[in-house]
């Protein structure tokens, strides 16, 4: 079975543009997470989707925003970027909306923003 | 409130040598803890998860932890380190209270000597 994958790998914008990342969870897995990782900060929570809905969101400003398709595919966006933004985002999925349901990380999105 | 600590934020073993990764947690309830790998430049793979079943969970990559309430501790181990174990590990809580599923530890790198 496919991992998760996401799109592209390597981002390279300009501060004031936007992005958009992308996130296909492994068949069958209906929840979608996004994380932000950081040298400084770590591993920060972004959002969850669960069926088109979001669950749950992390504290960032309303520049990130995301949503979930019908196919359980994910994209998440941020507007205007920020030098802080420069990251790896992350995406999991899981097969369900439960806390315990295990959480399988795709590869990761490197954003640089110059 | 639910957090995770980990004690060392880098680690360096001999080829051969025992390994120790150190993680505490605090919780007012039973919590699920996972252990995390991340390979340079790819996302998180799942070692281990405690769930409240047995308090030694061996996992992939002959990596175990053990579960000690008593000492609110979930420590990784492994008899003996080879060269493909450098990477960063990740230990993680569950947490119901916040819309986080997840709350990652700082990550302590491991790094092999030959």
């Amino acid at each position: 079975k496919a991992g998760v994958t996401q799109t592209p790998r390597y981002l390279i914008k300009t501060r004031g543009q936007q992005v958009t990342l992308s996130c296909s969870p492994i068949s069958g897995h209906r929840s979608v997470s996004w994380y932000q990782q950081t040298p400084g900060q770590g591993l920060q929570f972004l959002f969850e989707y669960f069926s088109e809905t979001q669950r749950n969101k992390g504290n960032f400003p309303g520049r990130f925003s995301g949503r979930q398709f019908s196919n359980s595919r994910s994209e998440m966006n941020v507007s205007t970027l920020e030098l802080g933004d420069s990251a790896l985002y992350l995406c999991a999925s899981s097969l369900g909306a439960e806390y315990t349901d295990t959480q399988y990380f795709g590869p990761g999105t490197r954003l640089t923003v110059l | 409130a639910q957090s995770v600590t980990q004690l060392g934020s880098h680690v360096s073993v001999s080829e051969g040598a025992l390994v120790l990764l150190r993680c505490n947690y605090s919780s007012s309830v039973p919590p699920y803890l996972f252990w995390y790998v991340q390979y340079p430049n790819q996302g998180l793979q799942l070692l281990l998860k405690y769930t409240s079943a047995a308090t030694l969970v061996k996992g992939i990559n002959g990596f175990e932890a053990e579960f000690k309430k008593s000492e609110t501790s979930f420590h990784l181990t492994k008899p003996s380190a080879h060269m493909s174990d450098a990477a960063e590990y990740f230990c993680a809580v569950i947490l119901y209270s916040s819309a986080s599923k997840i709350i990652f530890g700082s990550g302590t790198r491991l790094s092999i000597r030959p």
